[in-house]
């Protein structure tokens, strides 16, 4: 079975900074995406970035990019000139033998 | 494009009770997803529909859960009866069309959320 850990319950950061989440995970599957969700309190679920895990080329998504190491099996995100509104639950997903699984969350606070 | 609608966005009843959820995917997405998210954890799947049909329920409790897509587009799903554990954001998701039995992933997307409070 597939799991996904997250192993920063909380950060929290100044606006402007860079912050990185961590994320690892588990899986004999060759094939398969991980995402990063975002949450804000509204509690609508939004896709924040997307990595193929047979592309070599780490995802950008403006701000965002991440860290796909398959080997290690870990997939950071970073936030780069962090903004208030990036304050939000943020979630590590991986999808696998059609199923999609998420990490426990890491709730990001951006300080004025 | 609407997005992903879900109804009501809260409901507080009492253990035993029974509840109803209403889903409406977005048009043209032909698979529909339950999520429980329990608070402080992430989403965990509770079933899955391509099209009318039931693609995945394994984790479905399927002693009080039940889901239905009659039509292929919007879902209800219900508890019966409902029980302090099931206190719950419960997400709905949709998306385009991902293959069964092929490695091609189709993003999914979220609607608001139904907010269960069991008392």
């Amino acid at each position: 079975a597939q799991t996904v850990t997250q192993s920063q319950p909380e950060m929290s950061v100044q606006e402007a900074e860079t912050v990185t989440l961590s994320c690892t995970y588990d899986t004999s599957e060759n094939n398969y995406y991980l995402f990063w969700y975002k949450q804000p309190p509204s509690r609508q679920m939004i896709l924040v970035i997307r990595q193929e895990a047979y592309k070599q080329q780490n995802a950008t998504e403006n701000r965002f990019s991440v860290n796909f190491q398959k080997a290690a099996k870990s997939f950071s995100l970073k936030i780069s000139d962090s903004q208030l509104g990036d304050t939000a639950m943020y979630f590590c997903a991986f999808w696998g033998a059609q199923k999609l699984v998420f990490g426990q969350g890491t709730r990001l606070t951006i300080n004025p | 494009e609407a997005g992903v609608a879900q109804s009501p966005r809260y409901k507080i009843i009492e253990k035993r009770q029974s509840v109803a959820f209403w889903c409406n995917p977005i048009s043209g997405h032909a698979t529909l997803y339950w999520y429980q998210q329990i608070l402080g954890q992430g989403p965990k799947l509770l079933i899955q529909f391509q099209n009318n049909g039931v693609v995945d329920d394994s984790q479905l409790p399927k002693d009080r859960f039940s889901a239905e897509r009659l039509k292929g587009v919007d879902s209800t799903l219900k508890i019966q009866p409902a029980k302090l554990e099931d206190s719950a954001v419960y997400l709905c998701a949709s998306s385009l069309n991902p293959l069964a039995g092929a490695h091609i992933q189709e993003t999914q997307y979220f609607g608001p959320g139904t907010r269960l409070l069991v008392l």
